[in-house]
């Protein structure tokens, strides 16, 4: 079973700043299959990159990921209001699939 | 476009069944595999079990907290994956979303809320 930690457990930063959430997994995944999603509460969660680097439709350019083998990051370039919220990465290639779980983006 | 839909969600007594089901459309629904994921109230996401696609004969797989008690299944032909629980306990309470993967891309519905209680 692949397990993904996330970190840090809560980021507090302010609009602006830029921001950098890791996931780490305990084997490697390959980035064809690796996923980060945002949740607000009550909401779904969103996706926002797949395959390690790719921007799903609609998301602002001010997101990104990079990462291979077993050390991922979400890059949020220039922190905007609306993304202050908790985020998740996903390995969906092997099963069981597995999540990490979860950085809390805060505002400061 | 792609669009998934959970039904089935309700209240059910401990020990209880219940059976959610997954309406998908905008793509080919036999060439995929499907999840489903659940999040119990304030915790993480947690992948329950996936159906994989006729090339891959249909396999079934879970996670250890559902095997033996969950059953995955999926129509082909009316395009709906299903969620069989039973003997149902408190901690299954959760959001359950079903998720297709379209060529490495993965798409959720947006959830049917299951509550376990007595």
């Amino acid at each position: 079973e692949i397990v993904l930690t996330q970190s840090p457990g809560t980021l507090s930063l302010s609009p602006g700043e830029r921001a950098t959430l890791s996931c780490r997994a305990s084997q490697s995944v390959s980035g064809s299959y690796l996923a980060w999603y945002q949740q607000k509460p009550t909401q779904a969660p969103r996706l926002l990159i797949y395959g390690a680097s790719s921007r799903a439709t609609g998301i602002p350019d001010r997101f990104s990921g990079s990462g291979s083998g077993t050390d991922f990051t979400l890059t949020i370039s220039r922190l905007e209001p609306e993304d202050f919220a908790v985020y998740y990465c996903q390995q969906y290639h092997i099963s069981p699939c597995s999540f990490g779980q979860g950085t809390k983006l805060e505002i400061k | 476009e792609v669009q998934l839909v959970e039904s089935g969600g309700g209240l059910v007594q401990p020990g209880g069944s219940l059976r959610l089901s997954c309406a998908a459309s905008g793509f080919t629904f036999s060439d995929h595999y499907m999840d489903w994921v659940r999040q119990a109230p304030g915790k993480g996401l947690e992948w329950v079990g996936r159906s994989k696609n006729r090339d891959a004969s249909y396999t079934t797989e879970y996670a250890a907290s559902v095997k033996g008690r969950f059953t995955i299944s999926r129509d082909d032909s009316k395009k709906s994956l299903y969620l069989q629980m039973n003997s149902l306990k408190t901690e299954d309470t959760a959001v359950y979303y079903c998720a297709a993967f379209l060529v490495g891309t993965p798409y959720w519905g947006q959830g049917t809320l299951v509550t376990v209680s007595s």
